[in-house]
């Protein structure tokens, strides 16, 4: 079975400032996707970044990026230059691939971005 | 602009009625999800279905049942809803590869009184 671990149910940032989110899994599938998404207070989720595990480099989406240890398996969030937009419920994800092609989220952190 | 409908916003049922939550989505996609999201406790994965008449329960199946009578709906149904099954729900669309992006609903707010 696939786990998803956020341990930081909640954090905050200055604005302009950087900030990590943290995320650890366990799956015992090779080839997995991992995934960051955004969840603002309308509701609607958004995809931020995604990371392919059998690719080494991290994945960069303009301000975020992301910090993929495979043998440690984590994958942490970076949000660099945080803006008053990125205050949001962030979850972490998982999909083993393989056989069942699903999701399996973690419990989400929640970002207070400060002006 | 891809898109994942459901139903309604905000739902209040009371306690032993029959709940259906509808999502539609147009991008015919083979995998459909249903969540529940309850503080804390992050997404936690009710039923999904990867083709139409078929569906695998999740973690969480217990008082909930699915119907995918078509691609494109994908329904999920409380036979008798119950307080603790008050929640928002939401419903997700996916490709059949895995490292695309989950399409979502913009969720239902169910309130059981």
């Amino acid at each position: 079975a696939q786990t998803v671990t956020q341990s930081q149910p909640e954090m905050s940032v200055q604005e302009a400032e950087t900030v990590t989110l943290s995320c650890t899994y366990d799956t015992s599938e090779s080839d997995y996707y991992l995934f960051w998404y955004k969840q603002p207070p309308s509701r609607q989720m958004i995809l931020v970044i995604r990371q392919e595990a059998y690719k080494q480099q991290n994945a960069t989406e303009n301000r975020f990026s992301v910090n993929f240890q495979k043998a440690a398996k984590s994958f942490s969030l970076k949000i660099s230059d945080s803006q008053l937009g990125d205050a949001a419920m962030y979850f972490c994800a998982i999909n083993p691939g393989g056989a069942t092609n699903k999701l399996i989220f973690g419990t989400g952190t929640l970002l207070a971005v400060q002006p | 602009d891809v898109k994942v409908t459901q139903s309604s916003r905000y739902l209040v049922k009371r306690t032993g009625e029959k709940v259906f939550l509808e999502c539609v989505q147009d991008m015919d996609h083979e995998n459909m999800f249903w969540y529940r999201q309850d503080p804390g406790l992050g997404l936690r994965l009710i039923y999904f279905s990867y083709d139409v008449k078929m569906k695998e329960k999740g973690d969480i199946p217990e008082g909930y049942s699915v119907s995918r009578e078509k691609k494109e709906r994908f329904s999920l149904i409380l036979e008798s809803a119950s307080t603790n099954q008050t929640s928002m729900y939401l419903c997700a669309s996916l490709t059949g590869t895995a490292n695309t992006e989950a399409f979502f609903g913009q969720g239902t707010r169910l309130t059981v009184v």
